[in-house]
């Protein structure tokens, strides 16, 4: 079984460009969640989709970011415009059933904006 | 605001050793606590736990939870230097599927 698929796996861009991360879920899985890692912060939700519905994007920092799943089997999330602050590890989770257990991680974008 | 406090930040043994993480939280309308194992790359699923006292058990790895205190701890027993990885704890509330993460231990495993 493929597990979560998430590209690209490394993203270099300039400031002020824009940035689209993409990630396929799990088949099957009907919640979908984005985070971000930093060594600062740690591993921080930023927005979860139920049934490709947003439930909570409270965590997504400020509008330059913006999450869209327009099926079950696809997600993006855009920055723009990108700032060197936005530099991290982007991860896209799936989970089998809303309000269920574990999530399953993809193996994440690193984004290094200069 | 919820919070989730693991313990220690960071940790080195040698190969054999048994460790103990500890993960505590504060959080409204607590459902279950998840260990996640990861190394240089994406987090793995551990245990999900979400009963008091009952030990959840893979290999050489345990963990249990007390909801009264407001913690849980992970056992690796016999550690092996595959055992090295950065270990996080997380919560989820009875409403939602947000999970919130300590910040993990860093575990080193020498041989």
């Amino acid at each position: 079984d493929a597990g979560v698929i998430q590209s690209p796996r490394h993203e270099v861009t300039e400031m002020g460009q824009e940035v689209t991360l993409r990630c396929k879920p799990i088949s099957g899985h009907n919640s979908l969640f984005w985070y971000r890692q930093t060594m600062m912060r740690g591993l921080e939700l930023l927005i979860y989709f139920n049934n490709n519905v947003p439930i909570d994007d409270s965590g997504m920092p400020e509008d330059r970011f913006s999450a869209k799943m327009p099926n079950a089997s696809f997600s993006t999330l855009k920055i723009q415009p990108s700032e060197p602050r936005d530099s991290a590890v982007y991860f896209c989770a799936s989970s089998p059933i809303a309000g269920g257990g574990e999530q399953f991680f993809g193996p994440g974008t690193r984004l290094t904006v200069l | 605001e919820d919070k989730v406090v693991q313990s220690p930040l960071s940790l080195v043994v040698h190969e054999g050793d048994t460790v103990t993480l500890n993960c505590s939280y504060e959080v409204t309308n607590f459902r279950s606590l998840l260990w996640y194992k990861q190394e240089k790359k994406a987090p793995t699923f551990l245990f999900m736990l979400t009963s008091s006292g009952i030990e959840k058990k893979s290999g050489r790895l345990s963990s249990i939870l007390d909801k009264k205190e407001l913690f849980s701890i992970l056992n690796i027993t016999a550690t092996q230097t595959g055992d090295s990885a950065v270990y996080l704890c997380a919560v989820k509330k009875s409403s939602g599927d947000k999970l919130t993460f300590g910040t993990g231990t860093r575990l080193a495993v020498r041989p």
